[in-house]
């Protein structure tokens, strides 16, 4: 267990559903991201929340809607993917400030077809 | 922007033989992290290095830190089948929480 739960850990869905990510840290950080990983290509930061209030979000299409209700809480709400949205979706989180390093949920493998 | 780019970005490795993979980067940092990610996995923390000239080591793996150069290091003896994964670097400059990562190297180890 690594401290940062990702749920659910594998997910197919069409692409008209509306489907969420869920990501849990009980590590006390105050940052939380969003990774996008697809295969051969490096990973590509989404979003990034410190305490609760969003501070990045690197050009990502609004069929990605991230929420982050609490410090210890991250969705990614999908809706109206593309297949070429398939992809291993990583959450982090991190100490904020001086944190030592990214603490990486175990991902959840995202399939839309 | 900080740049952080490794090399090689595939490494094919004979079983039993010394390699070294390289971390560059472009801005001034204090702080940098090297990770693991096996095939389908999630990416998995090695080694924190917190200062110049900073060693650490596990195994068969040894990082090291340059901030002067602006390089860090992971050396990996006598390579071993179980250590095929890629591994990233990441930094992060000075005052920022986020990290910046490499493209990752994908390591082979062939017998």
């Amino acid at each position: 267990e690594t401290g940062v739960t990702q749920t659910p850990r594998h997910l197919v869905m069409g692409m008209t559903n509306k489907k969420s990510l869920k990501c849990e840290q009980h590590l006390g950080h105050n940052a939380m991201y969003w990774y996008k990983q697809s295969a051969k290509k490096p990973l590509e930061l989404m979003f990034v929340y410190n305490f609760k209030e969003q501070t990045e979000n690197n050009s990502v299409p609004s069929r990605f809607s991230p929420e982050c209700p609490n410090s210890s809480h991250l969705f990614l709400h999908l809706h109206t993917l593309q297949p070429e949205d398939s992809a291993l979706y990583l959450c982090a989180s991190s100490g904020g400030q001086g944190g030592y390093g990214y603490t990486f949920g175990s991902g959840t493998r995202l399939t839309v077809v | 922007e900080l740049k952080v780019e490794q090399n090689p970005l595939f490494l094919s490795m004979q079983e039993g033989k010394n390699y070294t993979i390289y971390c560059n980067y472009s801005t001034t940092s204090d702080r940098l992290y090297w990770y693991r990610q096996d095939p389908g996995k999630s990416l998995e923390s090695l080694f924190v290095l917190l200062s110049n000239g900073a060693v650490k080591q596990e195994g068969r793996l040894m990082a090291s830190l340059d901030t002067k150069a602006r390089l860090s290091t992971l050396h990996i003896t006598a390579a071993v089948h179980d250590l095929s994964a890629t591994y990233f670097c990441a930094v992060s400059a000075f005052n920022d929480y986020k990290l910046s990562f490499g493209a990752g190297t994908t390591v082979t180890v062939r017998a």
